[in-house]
């Protein structure tokens, strides 16, 4: 069995600075994988970056990139240069390597401020 | 970029009813999946589908839940006889392959259904 929890409900950056959201995970899997999902008010459920549990190397995609701390069961989401835009839920969620389930965190509520 | 659809949008039921949420993935997915957000809570996992049948279910999805593929292009989740729990927001999601999932997975933008 595997659970995220997210210990941050909410949180708020000022526009162009940077913000990290918290997430840590526990799984019995050898093999797994880690998601950021982003979900705005529109409530549909927007993949921001994945991570491969056996990569050391930490995922990037533009402003967003991740602190994975395997032994420490930690996947950190940084994002930079913060915009308007990026007001959202954020959600952790891992996977186990057959792959055909996600066990999402509670979510952190992000609010950018101008 | 390709979409999943999901209709009604929003859908409004009386308790005890039977309501149908609807689907359709993306055209060359071959996984199928049902997710439901209660208001302030997690996103859950309900069910996987596959080859025209369950893949995996959680123990949410009981007998009052059922999926049907019944054509080649929508996906559908009904729930026989609705209880106020029930009210949620159910999200569809599809995507090629089942793999290690280290392909992406696109999710629809929702169903909220609301039991009266």
């Amino acid at each position: 069995a595997q659970t995220v929890t997210q210990s941050q409900p909410e949180m708020s950056v000022q526009e162009a600075e940077t913000v990290t959201l918290s997430c840590t995970y526990d799984t019995s899997e050898s093999n797994y994988y880690l998601f950021w999902y982003k979900q705005p008010p529109s409530r549909q459920m927007i993949l921001v970056i994945r991570q491969e549990a056996y990569k050391q190397q930490n995922a990037t995609e533009n402003r967003f990139s991740v602190n994975f701390q395997k032994a420490a069961k930690s996947f950190s989401l940084k994002i930079s240069d913060s915009q308007l835009g990026d007001t959202a839920m954020y959600f952790c969620a891992s996977s186990n390597n057959a792959g055909n389930m996600l066990t999402f965190g509670g979510g952190t509520r992000l609010m950018v401020k101008p | 970029e390709p979409e999943v659809t999901q209709t009604p949008s929003h859908q409004v039921t009386q308790m005890g009813q039977e309501v149908i949420l609807r689907c359709v993935p993306i055209s060359n997915h071959l996984y199928f999946y049902w997710y439901r957000q209660i208001l302030g809570q997690k996103v859950e996992f309900l069910v996987s589908f596959y080859n025209n049948e369950i893949s995996e279910k959680s123990e949410i999805f009981d007998d009052q839940f059922s999926v049907e593929r019944p054509d080649g292009s929508n996906f559908t989740l009904k729930i026989r006889s609705t209880k106020l729990e029930d009210s949620a927001m159910y999200f569809c999601a599809s995507r090629e392959t089942r793999g290690p999932l280290n392909e992406k997975l696109f999710f629809g933008s929702g169903t909220q259904l609301s039991v009266l």
